[in-house]
């Protein structure tokens, strides 16, 4: 069965204190990596799809990397509106009855205090 | 990008009744999808719809309960019957663009079965 598993939980920076989220996943075969961003009663934000390993994607203060068993999300200078939850999500290459069932993890709630 | 509209953004039901939930979509998509996410969980992938067939549903959701429909490229509903407090969540829609393969969500519709 696929698995996800982002740490930590929750995490709390001070404006322009850079840090990592993590993204573990455990998958018979990886199609493709995605990272959301989700904002308090809306709907994820799509952000990146890696697909192999040594892959890098960037935005802004955010950069995505993937290797064959996890994935960070840098977050460089982080401003209080990078504040959310960021959800990681893997498609397996054996989806079963869906061939684009993503798998999400729980996310990681980042506050940014000014 | 995509803009993917659903309605309602909330509603208070009452045991026993049903709720239809609406997505339109503004651009070509290959795939349309609804996902649950309730309170402190991650999404989880209730079904597939498929245009004009009966949609492909994931282990421990089914057409009785969660019927759906897709009668264009662009349009689906999701129905959540019978409801009980258990089913209260927020409902996705999701889309993944012909172009680019990217999966686009809603801002969800969030039920509360009393």
């Amino acid at each position: 069965e696929d698995q996800v598993t982002q740490s930590p939980e929750a995490l709390r920076l001070q404006e322009g204190e850079s840090s990592s989220l993590n993204c573990s996943y455990t998958v018979s075969g990886l199609r493709g990596l995605f990272w959301y961003r989700q904002d308090p009663g809306k709907g994820p934000e799509f952000l990146f799809t890696l697909y192999s390993a040594g892959e890098e994607k960037e935005k802004e203060r955010l950069k995505a990397t993937l290797t064959k068993k996890e994935s960070f999300l840098h977050i460089t200078a982080p401003k209080p509106e990078d504040s959310a939850t960021y959800l990681c999500a893997v498609q397996a290459s054996n989806s079963g009855g869906s061939n684009y069932k993503l798998t999400f993890g729980k996310g990681t709630l980042l506050t940014v205090n000014p | 990008s995509a803009v993917i509209s659903q309605k309602p953004s909330r509603d208070i039901c009452q045991r026993g009744t049903s709720l239809t939930i609406q997505c339109q979509v503004d651009s070509q998509v290959t795939m349309m999808f609804w996902y649950r996410q309730q309170p402190g969980q991650s999404l989880t992938l209730i079904a597939t719809a498929n245009q004009g067939s009966e949609a492909t549903y994931e282990s421990g959701f089914v057409i009785d309960k969660f019927p759906i429909s897709r009668p264009n490229l662009t349009f689906s509903t999701l129905t959540v019957s019978n409801m009980s407090p258990e089913d209260s969540s927020i409902y996705l829609c999701s889309a993944r663009l012909w172009n680019t393969g990217e999966l686009f969500f809603g801002e969800g519709s969030r039920l509360t079965v009393l």
